[in-house]
């Protein structure tokens, strides 16, 4: 079974880089979607982009001018890069699959990193 | 831009009563491509129903999904202790391609 596992700095500073890896167990990073949501403290989801591995990306628009992933097939990693961060940006960031025929839904998740942006 | 609308805010039920969980589309969403997650305290979001009404697996069958276009409902037909949480609807498809509604808390009564 595929489980994913988020690492990477809990607190940036302000207009600095946040930056985040997935290291992916179980599977080969190859041949799926691979997703980032995020969720500040006591809100709702926001979901940040989805790649495929061959290098394809879909953005959300609200952070698209951002945000910057990248896949690592020899470490089983996918990493997510968004600059500029502010408080708004302080969250539990979440990997996520899925293994459904069609990626409209994500039935693995990591157990998510909390990222501060604070001076 | 799609805006995914869940309703009520906080429901307040005993366990083995019946949920009714309401999520609504400002458009339609894209082939019934909307989900449902769980989410407890400190945990990752869980999914339980894709394509509206398939459960994921695992999912006890008290949970079921429903609807088409801008209308979907969860419901959960006599709740456990461990329901009690926050759900989550997702759409795919549209723009942005994925959103989530804001949320329902279901709590103990």
């Amino acid at each position: 079974q595929v489980q994913l596992q988020e690492s990477g700095p809990g607190l940036v500073k302000p207009s600095e880089t946040l930056s985040l890896t997935c290291t992916v167990s179980g599977g080969s990073i190859g041949g799926n979607f691979w997703s980032w949501m995020r969720q500040p403290p006591g809100k709702g989801l926001e979901w940040i982009g989805y790649f495929y591995h061959s290098g394809s990306t879909n953005y959300n628009p609200s952070l698209k001018s951002r945000v910057t992933t990248s896949v690592d097939t020899s470490k089983n990693q996918f990493s997510l890069k968004l600059s500029s961060v502010t408080a708004a940006d302080t969250a539990v960031y979440y990997c996520a699959t899925t293994t459904l025929m069609v990626p409209d839904a994500f039935d693995i998740w990591g157990q998510g990193k909390l990222v501060t942006v604070s001076s | 831009e799609i805006v995914l609308t869940q309703s009520p805010g906080t429901l307040s039920l005993s366990p083995g009563a019946r949920a009714t969980l309401s999520c609504r589309a400002s458009q339609s969403v894209s082939s019934s491509y909307l989900a449902w997650y769980q989410q407890k305290p400190g945990q990752a979001p869980r999914l339980l129903i894709y394509g509206a009404s398939s459960r994921a697996t695992g999912i006890p069958d008290r949970f079921s999904g429903s609807g088409s276009g801008t209308d979907f409902t969860l419901t959960i037909s006599r709740l456990e202790p461990e329901d009690f949480a926050v759900y989550y609807c997702q759409q795919y498809g549209n723009s942005p391609l994925i959103t989530f509604g804001q949320g329902t808390r279901l709590e103990i009564k």
